[in-house]
């Protein structure tokens, strides 16, 4: 069973750069034919795709976040990662990360981020 | 990008009733490439159904989903406790993958 972790600051001022990082266990990220993902899930709201990458490295954004959005994968550490440049108020969400074949099938506990002056 | 819209935003109900939960698509879902999922406060999305009717592992029968092209029902037999929440709906036919708005199932 794949295990995702997220990790990284719960505050940001506007204009930083957003960056998490997401921890896969129960499995090598090799093994597998996922791709790793970033979803995100203002307060009351639904849920937002941010993204995927690939084993191989190649990387899927939603085009809504495009100019801002950069995810990494490192298969070595079994970790995957997440930057979000130039952040606002309306960045303030969960940020969850998953592995996906198409649907999510796993799903990270979330982290809260917020930004704030 | 295909937007989905689910109706209805709230369904009130008692346990043991059946509740029926709809999945609008503003274009075909490819390959019927439509999930749906729970999620309770404070936790997680839970997948509970993809392929628009095959139910995730550990998921119980009186889940259940159909639908085809643009619309698509996710159907629960009788409301369990542990069943009220929100549910949403997800495509992955094509990129971006988009989700539904969500229905929150409550207790009446």
């Amino acid at each position: 069973q794949v295990q995702l972790l997220e990790s990284g600051p719960g505050l940001l001022k506007p204009s930083q750069t957003l960056s998490l990082m997401c921890t896969v266990s129960g499995g090598s990220m090799s093994s597998g034919s996922y791709h790793w993902s970033w979803i995100r899930q203002p307060a009351g709201k639904g849920l937002e795709w941010i993204g995927h990458i690939s084993n191989s490295g190649s990387a899927n954004y939603n085009p809504s976040l495009n100019s801002r959005v950069t995810i990494s994968v490192d298969t070595s550490k079994n970790q995957f990662s997440l930057n979000l440049s130039s952040v606002t108020a309306t960045d303030t969400a969960v940020y969850y990360c998953a592995a996906a074949r198409g649907r999510f099938d796993y799903w990270g506990q979330g982290t809260l981020v917020t930004v704030s002056s | 990008e295909i937007v989905l819209t689910q109706s209805p935003g709230t369904l009130s109900l008692s346990p043991g009733e059946g509740a029926t939960l709809s999945c609008r698509a503003s274009q075909s879902v490819s390959s019927s490439y439509l999930a749906w999922y729970q999620q309770k406060p404070g936790q997680a999305p839970r997948l509970l159904i993809y392929g628009t009717s095959i139910r995730a592992t550990g998921i119980p029968d009186r889940f259940s989903g159909s639908g085809s092209g643009t619309d698509f029902t996710l159907t629960i037999s009788r409301l369990e406790p542990e069943d009220f929440g929100v549910y949403s709906c997800q495509q992955y036919g094509r990129t971006p993958r988009t989700f539904g708005q969500g229905t929150k199932v409550e207790v009446k």
